[in-house]
């Protein structure tokens, strides 16, 4: 375990289904971080939360929404996904700035059918 | 923008031997810093190694070492006596000094043969 806790590992759902992903930190980090990992492609950051702040929406579509209730704990709500949104789902945190990079949690993978 | 490059897309190494893994970057920030990635099947994203622009000095954490190239905006991984633990996917990741965010390259997968 790195510190950064992430549910569930496995998530399957439908095209009309709403799921939440859920990401937890104690590490004192004040950044936490979505990202996705598709196959062949380079980790796509979607959101960023500094201070409980989003601060960057890299034009994710609405069917993603994030929430970040307070610096340890953050959602990613999900909403009539498509199945090309199946994918890896990373979690990370960080001091806001410096130079110890990220900690992140093991991911959900998730299937949209 | 700042981007990174890594391509080749994959690599392998006998056991024991020392490979080297290539990353280039662009960026037209003087401060910014470095990181490789170690992506094993379990996904767990795993800090290996990590470098300051400013410090001329190469980062070294015992079997992993950088070489970092600055005027070249290069920054190549090497591991040395590698061990069938080290295969994994590896990721060249950079963030400048006044931002929290970090950006990827595509990632190597590197392969250990026994």
């Amino acid at each position: 375990e790195t510190g950064v806790t992430q549910t569930p590992r496995h998530l399957v759902m439908g095209m009309t289904n709403k799921k939440s992903l859920k990401c937890e930190q104690h590490l004192g980090h004040n950044a936490m971080y979505w990202y996705k990992q598709s196959a062949k492609k380079p980790l796509e950051l979607m959101f960023v939360y500094n201070f409980k702040e989003q601060t960057e929406n890299n034009s994710v579509p609405s069917r993603f929404s994030p929430e970040c209730p307070n610096s340890s704990h953050l959602f990613l709500h999900l909403h009539t996904l498509q199945p090309e949104d199946s994918a890896l789902y990373l979690c990370a945190s960080s001091q806001d700035k410096g130079l110890y990079g990220y900690t992140f949690g093991s991911g959900t993978r998730l299937t949209v059918v | 923008a700042q981007t990174v490059t890594q391509s080749q897309p994959e690599m392998s190494v006998q056991e024991a031997e020392t490979v080297t893994l290539s990353c280039t970057y662009d960026t037209s920030e003087s401060d910014y810093y470095l990181f490789w990635y170690k992506q094993p099947p379990s996904r767990q994203m795993i800090l290996v190694i990590r470098q300051e622009a400013y410090k001329q000095q190469n980062a070294t954490e015992n079997r992993f070492s950088v070489n970092f190239q600055k005027a070249a905006k290069s920054f190549s991984l090497k591991i040395s006596d590698s061990q069938l633990g080290d295969a994994a996917m590896y990721f060249c990741a950079y963030r400048t000094g006044a931002n929290s965010k970090l950006t990827f390259g595509k990632g190597i997968t590197l392969s250990v043969r026994p």
